[in-house]
């Protein structure tokens, strides 16, 4: 089956400092999405991205946060400047096009921990 | 907004014991709904999509219905095995392509 890889899978950063969250989509999905899941909470969404622009983002994706996809293949989430309440596990995702009969392929996530 | 409910929270089971998840959503304009599995600390793995149009699909041991008017799914695991411990989580599809979580049903099958 094919899959989305994250680095790091695990990432410790002080509060204030900024992350670079990495995704390798499985090759020729066109479109992307971070979400994120905080300890003992529900998997939240966080933005989609089509088209190299951005196509939806939640309230949660404020303005600390960015995403590009900067070579074509890599699909990054920045996090300028991180919070404690950033500490999450955050998930990839990628359909291999939009449709009801579509599923969503999620990486196995990057645990950020902010001390 | 859609909200997704997730019952029970919990739920342990002897091996060889069926399996019933329930899942409700307050939305019914849906565009598909899948369920995953998520083991402690890892990813989220695909079990079964069900399109808006179908009533139901099936995946060797799993079955899982969905009844769009009530707003329900139902994920059915047949024999459970110690194998299956796990959190299964429910997502609903809007027509923006965005997934609404449910909480997940954290299963334990005891050998």
């Amino acid at each position: 089956e094919p899959e989305v890889t994250q680095t790091p899978s695990h990432q410790v950063t002080q509060m204030g400092q900024e992350v670079i969250l990495r995704c390798v989509p499985i090759s020729n999905h066109l479109y992307f999405y971070w979400y994120r899941q905080i300890l003992g909470q529900k998997v939240e969404f966080l933005v989609s991205f089509y088209n190299n622009e951005i196509s939806e983002k939640s309230e949660i994706f404020d303005d600390q946060f960015s995403v590009e996809r900067p070579d074509g293949s890599n699909f990054t989430l920045k996090i300028r400047s991180t919070k404690l309440e950033d500490s999450a596990m955050y998930f990839c995702a990628s359909p291999p096009r939009v449709g009801s009969d579509t599923e969503a392929f999620f990486g196995q996530g990057t645990r950020l921990t902010v001390v | 907004k859609q909200e997704v409910t997730q019952i029970p929270a919990a739920l342990s089971v002897p091996e060889g014991e069926n399996l019933v998840l329930n899942c409700s959503f307050t939305d019914s304009a849906i565009y598909n709904l899948q369920w995953f599995r998520q083991d402690p600390g890892k990813g989220l793995t695909s079990l079964l999509l069900i399109q808006s149009s179908q009533r139901e699909q099936t995946s060797g041991r799993l079955n899982a219905s969905l009844d769009k008017s009530s707003g329900r799914s139902t994920l059915y695991i047949a024999a459970s095995q110690p194998g299956d411990s796990a959190t299964y989580l429910c997502a609903v599809g809007s027509n923006d392509y965005k997934l609404s979580f449910g909480a997940g049903t954290t299963v334990t099958v005891r050998a």
